[in-house]
């Protein structure tokens, strides 16, 4: 079954910093989706990776997929408390069901004024 | 409509009722998904439908009944939980996979915090 492992489990920046959450597989990744989640409520899609080396940004946050296609990271450049919150890696388990998508444990990000 | 609606946001039953979960998505997608997260946990998958089939059950117990009326609605029926039950339930939507390499985001609810008593 696909594991997600996630790196740091958590992480506390002071507001400016930049700093990078890992994701590993234990196997080939198809897709790699990063999502955020504040407390106690849902999901909210921030990118997705299906190629190896492909990177993507939205404003400060950039994600990359490595060539190997087994980890990717997400790098937030100048935090700003607005990026508090739970980021969590996801990935189907099989590249012909990709409806059964798995998270990782996630990183619990606090980022402090 | 970019949005997936739950309700109620949050519950609180006793062991002994019934009660029930609703999802409704206007974005035409055909596929529709529950999660379950407890505190501190990624979410974990429970059902999904896709084309209102049932499609993959992570061997939920029994307790928990899910329902795909039509393609904007996804149900899950709750009787006799238990405490341990107590947890953020998710649902999510997206298109479903064509095969191959192709993958679709999914889309999620807000959820609702239910707590068994």
């Amino acid at each position: 079954s696909q594991e997600l492992e996630q790196s740091p489990q958590s992480l506390i920046v002071q507001e400016g910093k930049n700093l990078t959450i890992n994701c590993t597989s234990s196997k080939t990744l198809y897709g790699l989706y990063w999502y955020k989640q504040k407390y106690g409520e849902g999901l909210i899609f921030l990118m997705m990776l299906q190629k190896g080396g492909e990177e993507k940004s939205h404003e400060k946050i950039t994600a990359k997929l490595d060539e190997k296609k087994q980890q990717s990271s997400l790098h937030i450049t100048a935090s700003q408390p607005s990026h508090a919150g739970i980021y969590l890696c996801g990935a189907a388990r099989t590249l012909y069901n990709n409806n059964d998508m798995r998270f990782g444990a996630g990183t619990r990000l606090t980022v402090k004024p | 409509d970019t949005e997936v609606t739950q309700t109620p946001k949050h519950l609180v039953m006793g062991m002994t009722n019934k009660k029930s979960l609703k999802c409704e998505q206007h974005m035409g997608h055909r596929a529709m998904y529950w999660y379950k997260q407890k505190a501190k946990k990624p979410p974990e998958l429970m059902f999904v439908y896709s084309y209102e089939k049932l499609s993959i059950n992570e061997s939920v117990p029994s307790r928990f009944s899910p329902e795909c009326p039509n393609s904007s609605l996804l149900n899950l029926h709750l009787h006799a939980l238990q405490p341990e039950d107590s947890a953020l339930y998710l649902c999510a939507s997206s298109q479903p996979g064509q095969g191959g390499a192709t993958n679709e985001k999914l889309f999620f609810g807000s959820g609702t915090q239910l707590s068994v008593l």
